[in-house]
Order: C-alpha cells, then sequence, then structure tokens
C-alpha cells in the first residue's frame, strides 16, 4: 500500500533551523491530512492537521502546506529544538476523518544542538 | 490532558492462544480505532468502531479478530488464536464527534506471539 509515501527516511537539522518534512500522496479522495510525531516506545502523538479545502494550517512552530494539485504536503518547524528528534508520521483519511487512516513510513528527525 | 489508555504495555503468549487487549478511549469521544504497526513497517489501520458496531473494517481484520466495547470506558480488541504473524505493536485510538477531528493514540501494546 504505498498510497502515503514518506521519501526520505531521515533528516538532521541544526536547532534554531527549519526542518522541513514531505509527504506525497496518490489517492485525490482524501479530504484530511495529520501529522504525528513518535517517541520510542510511545503511540504517535497528533501534532497538526489540515483539511482538503485549505493550503495552509499554522500552530505556533508549527505549519503544514497542502498541494492538492502536486497531491503533495508538508511540515514546516521552524526553530527546531533538540526536543523536536522523534520520527514523524504523515497520515491522510477520508470523510473528514472519521474513516481509517493510512500512514506513511516515516522521516526520522534529528535536530543537532 | 485526556489520554488514551492501554493496557497491557506488553502481552506474550503462545501461538494459538486467545489474546485480549484492552483500551480506554477519551471519555467523550464516540469513534475507537485500532491499528498495528510490524517491527519494521508502516502503522496499519485494523478497524473502527462507532455506535456499538464495526464501521470500518481491513482485509488484516479476519474472523480471528473481534472488537467489543464492553462498557462506558473499555473498548477491546480480541485475537481468536494467534499466529506468529500477530507479533505487532497494537495501537488504540478514539476521536471526537464532528469533523475534522484526530485521532489520538495510546501507547500501545507490544504483542510477542512464541
Amino acid at each position: 500500500d504505498q498510497q502515503v509515501k514518506q521519501n526520505s527516511p531521515s533528516l538532521s537539522v541544526q536547532e534554531g533551523r527549519i526542518s522541513i518534512l514531505n509527504c506525497d500522496y496518490t489517492n485525490s479522495m482524501f479530504d484530511y491530512f495529520l501529522w504525528y510525531k513518535k517517541y520510542p516506545a510511545e503511540g504517535p502523538t497528533f501534532l497538526i492537521s489540515i483539511s482538503s479545502i485549505k493550503d495552509k494550517n499554522e500552530d505556533g512552530r508549527f505549519t503544514v502546506f497542502l498541494n492538492k494539485s502536486a497531491k503533495h504536503l508538508s511540515l514546516h518547524i521552524v526553530p527546531s529544538q533538540p526536543g523536536d528528534s522523534a520520527v514523524y508520521f504523515c497520515a491522510a483519511s477520508l470523510d473528514t476523518g472519521r474513516r481509517a487512516l493510512t500512514f506513511g513510513s516515516g522521516t526520522r528527525l534529528q535536530v543537532q544542538p | 490532558e485526556p489520554e488514551v489508555t492501554q493496557t497491557p504495555s506488553h502481552q506474550v503468549t503462545q501461538m494459538g492462544q486467545e489474546v485480549i487487549l484492552r483500551c480506554v478511549p477519551i471519555s467523550n469521544h464516540l469513534y475507537f480505532y485500532w491499528y498495528r504497526q510490524i517491527l519494521g513497517q508502516k502503522v496499519e489501520f485494523l478497524v473502527s468502531f462507532y455506535n456499538n458496531e464495526i464501521s470500518e473494517k481491513s482485509e488484516i481484520f479476519d474472523d480471528q479478530f473481534s472488537v467489543e466495547r464492553p462498557d462506558g470506558s473499555n473498548f477491546t480488541l480480541k485475537i481468536r488464536s494467534t499466529k506468529l504473524e500477530d507479533s505487532a505493536m497494537y495501537f488504540c485510538a478514539s476521536s471526537d464527534r464532528g469533523s475534522n477531528q484526530p485521532q489520538h493514540f495510546g501507547d500501545g501494546t507490544r504483542l510477542s506471539i512464541l
């Protein structure tokens, strides 16, 4: 199942700089997109989401951008902090989120002090 | 902050045995889900539950699996006769009423089948 793809398995950035995590999807029927952060031995923690009727959603240091024509979304973290080091998953859903989430394979972000 | 609670954190079971994984969703949430993650693989959807019935299930969720909400707070996943390939992290999630509500996940149960 490759409906949601995160092509970068890892990313390393310096503290204070911007982290940009990318995600592509193939199913044009997805209408709700989410980003989760996951630490080892914990469950995915919800970070931020975006509906398909928007192209940007911002929450503090986190901004998600959605490009529907390219079927691409990205998560920007500014400024990056060492505590942001984790695995980040994008996920997509039909029916405004009440349906199954389809997850990407994750990107491991390391923020260097 | 309210959270989804799962027990046990680790379950070791002999192949062929029944296992029940337990979850307490966030109290005012109405939609409940089970996902699993086999080591090194993606998080996969198993089943969703709303209004005391299954609303959606994946191909993985075959007759060996069942879910139940036995009371007002618990949500369980039962695997009737476990197989080696059922070894995985199992995550419970819940979401609130309304559209565009995120699913909130518990910390998972690591199921090891011997």
